[in-house]
């Protein structure tokens, strides 16, 4: 199957700083990508679209300020948490859709801890 | 408002048995549904897709079932291993260019 890989696989920050996250598709492009977050005992929720070339596309209550979403290339997205807090501490999962498939793949994740 | 349920949040089972896990969804219309493990601490790992148009898919000890009428998935593992011990996530999505929304899962443990 299709890879998908997230950099880095965990990291723990002070709060008030900013933090990026990368998804890359390794062996496929992807015109869009999607984040979710994932909570203990949780399932994965949808944060936001994210589009190649445009802007992201943002679900109700996810504030599009603090989770800057860039789709530089048909292989990359990256979601940089701004100011992060204590209540972002979360899972964070990429996931990609190749451009002539029907199947979505997912990144292993990414462990923030805000401290 | 659209509702996807996985009806157990755990379940336990022999192994050597078939473990079923259910999926139903309401005020939905989906063109996919798909099927993912998730072990602790990892991503979702992509086990196997069903169109809106198909009936059954089956891959290995694998089988998914999709039954618009009942607007419900199941999910069969033959044959099951303490190695299938994970859980279990069911999600759909539209057709075109749409996200995955996904149920809650289904935390299966595998006994020997």
């Amino acid at each position: 199957g299709a890879v998908v890989s997230q950099h880095p696989s965990w990291v723990i920050c002070k709060s008030g700083t900013s933090v990026k996250i990368e998804c890359r598709s390794l062996d496929f492009q992807a015109t869009t990508m999607f984040w979710y977050r994932q909570f203990p005992k949780q399932s994965l929720m949808l944060m936001a679209t994210s589009n190649e070339g445009s802007k992201a596309t943002y679900e109700q209550g996810v504030e599009k300020d603090k989770f800057l979403i860039n789709h530089a290339s048909l292989t990359l997205s990256t979601l940089t948490v701004t100011s992060a807090h204590p209540e972002d501490s979360s899972f964070y999962i990429c996931s990609a859709r190749a451009n002539s498939g029907d199947t979505q793949y997912f990144g292993p994740g990414t462990r923030l801890t805000v401290l | 408002s659209q509702k996807i349920e996985q009806n157990s949040e755990a379940l336990n089972i022999q192994e050597g048995k078939t473990a079923t896990l259910t999926c139903n969804y309401t005020n939905y219309s989906p063109a996919y549904l798909q099927w993912y493990r998730q072990d602790p601490g990892r991503g979702p790992v992509f086990l196997l897709l069903i169109r809106e148009n198909e009936k059954e898919k089956r891959k290995e000890r694998l089988k998914v079932t999709f039954d618009t009428t009942l607007k419900q998935s199941l999910f069969h593992i033959t044959a099951s291993q303490p190695a299938d011990s994970a859980t279990y996530l069911c999600a759909l999505r539209n057709s075109g260019n749409t996200p995955l929304v996904f149920g809650k899962g289904t935390r299966l443990s595998v006994i020997a």
